[in-house]
């Protein structure tokens, strides 16, 4: 079945460092690829997605590229601020089937 | 957009008795999900909710240990019968959104997070 490798957390990271979150996938077919974020406190929002291979998707200054030769879809943002601290997760989900496989999310804290 | 508003957001149990949870949608929708988060572990669907059927129960899950009723297109409750500490878990409600048809997104409720001691 399907399934979503992400990287092990916590991360901590300085503000305005560089940040990357790995996520890999198994699955059939081109599934599409979503990266939600929870903030503390909140519910679960979608950041960014990809529906196609080389699609790649932004907000927030975040992106993500949809590699379907490496079966990867890792989160990066060039700056991360404090307000960037948050559980981010990584799912796939095929077209017309609109339930969503998630990876173990990852929990990300900036310092100032 | 959807806003899903979920009851109770918290609650501590005792083995063995029954919590229901409540998910309400500002909007009509076919489809609703639930899903569990157990400590430490990724979001695992339980099982979808159509108005005007019988659940779909994913694989581990079944229908005496998670009941759910879907009485209308706003409204769903999930109960977790004769708890454990074993579920012990944030419990999630997530409808689909949708743009001319086509699914956007999935929205999600705050969840619930039960602990069963």
């Amino acid at each position: 079945g399907d399934s979503v490798t992400q990287m092990e957390g916590p991360v901590t990271l300085s503000e305005e460092a560089f940040l990357t979150i790995n996520c890999t996938y198994t699955a059939t077919g081109y599934p599409s690829l979503f990266w939600y974020v929870q903030y503390p406190g909140e519910g679960l929002q979608l950041l960014l997605k990809a529906t196609k291979a080389d699609d790649k998707g932004s907000n927030k200054g975040f992106e993500a590229t949809y590699r379907k030769e490496t079966t990867s879809f890792h989160l990066e943002k060039g700056s991360v601020q404090v307000s960037d601290s948050a559980v981010y997760f990584c799912a796939l989900m095929h077209f017309g089937n609109e339930k969503l496989t998630f990876g173990t999310g990852t929990r990300l804290t900036i310092i100032p | 957009s959807a806003v899903i508003s979920q009851k109770p957001s918290r609650d501590i149990c005792q083995r063995g008795t029954s919590l229901t949870i409540q998910c309400q949608v500002d909007s009509q929708v076919t489809m609703m999900f639930w899903y569990r988060q157990q400590p430490g572990q990724s979001l695992t669907l339980i099982a979808t909710a159509n108005q005007g059927s019988e659940a779909t129960y994913e694989s581990g899950f079944v229908i005496d240990k998670f009941p759910i009723s879907r009485p209308n297109l706003t409204f769903s409750t999930l109960t977790v019968s004769n708890m454990s500490p074993e579920d012990s878990s944030i419990y999630l409600c997530s409808v689909p959104g949708t743009g001319a048809g086509i699914f956007t997104e999935a929205f999600f409720g705050q969840g619930t997070r039960l602990t069963v001691v």
